[in-house]
């Protein structure tokens, strides 16, 4: 049962430098959504995705880009990274709310600690 | 617009003490109402959910009622322990648009010996 698998763990890249987090789920969740956390501001949506071929913007979509060419994965591209996008990112998965079942919960990753110097 | 507003922390506790964490939501419609717990250096877990009003959500010893005249979804538990040390988040999921999640800024809890 591996759940929601984030890689990697940590991170530290230069200011300008460019990498993708990845996410993977084996729930065959059909929405998958990425988070930051930051101190005092709580979890902060950056983007989601409610199916393959499918993605949004969420509060914070600034400088991150994704894609979903399949339902299993959910990557998080950081253009040009910069000293604010320090941060732990969080990718979390659910059921299709098909049917309009707004109440089922999210499953998430451990997490990635990204720092930009 | 839609928001969830958590009582600020860190909460100090001693073993076997009470337990509230104040949480309000603002939304249209009739949202389901979450609690997250957020272990050290894990991801967030469903502690408990209430989907409409006067429901009551229990797991682990914690329960919180969905209160709708006072918009409110406070956290309880009637004697926490050291391994309840964690930060919790109140989260609500919108009910009209697209299906998204809100969360609060979180409560860290520690609970002393």
């Amino acid at each position: 049962n591996a759940g929601v698998t984030q890689t990697p763990k940590f991170q530290v890249l230069k200011t300008g430098q460019s990498m993708t987090l990845q996410c993977a789920q084996d729930m065959n969740h059909e929405y998958m959504s990425w988070y930051r956390q930051d101190p005092g501001m709580g979890l902060r949506l950056i983007h989601y995705s409610v199916g393959a071929g499918i993605t949004d913007q969420g509060e914070v979509p600034n400088g991150y880009n994704v894609s979903r060419s399949t339902t299993e994965d959910f990557p998080l591209r950081l253009l040009s990274a910069a000293p604010s996008q320090t941060s732990v990112y969080f990718c979390a998965s659910s059921y299709s709310i098909v049917g309009g079942d707004r109440s089922r919960k999210l499953f998430f990753g451990s997490g990635t600690q990204l720092s930009v110097l | 617009g839609n928001s969830v507003t958590q009582m600020e922390g860190p909460v100090t506790l001693s073993e076997e003490a009470f337990l509230t964490i104040n949480c309000t939501y603002t939304a249209t419609g009739y949202p389901s109402l979450f609690w997250y717990v957020q272990y050290p250096g894990e991801g967030l877990q469903l502690l408990l959910k209430a989907t409409k009003a006067d429901d009551k959500g229990s797991n682990k010893g914690f329960e919180a009622t969905y209160r709708k005249e006072t918009t409110s979804f406070h956290l309880e538990k009637g004697s926490v322990q050291v391994s309840d040390s964690a930060v919790y988040f109140c989260a609500l999921s919108t009910t009209s648009g697209t299906y998204k999640y809100i969360f609060g800024t979180g409560t860290r809890l520690k609970v002393l010996a």
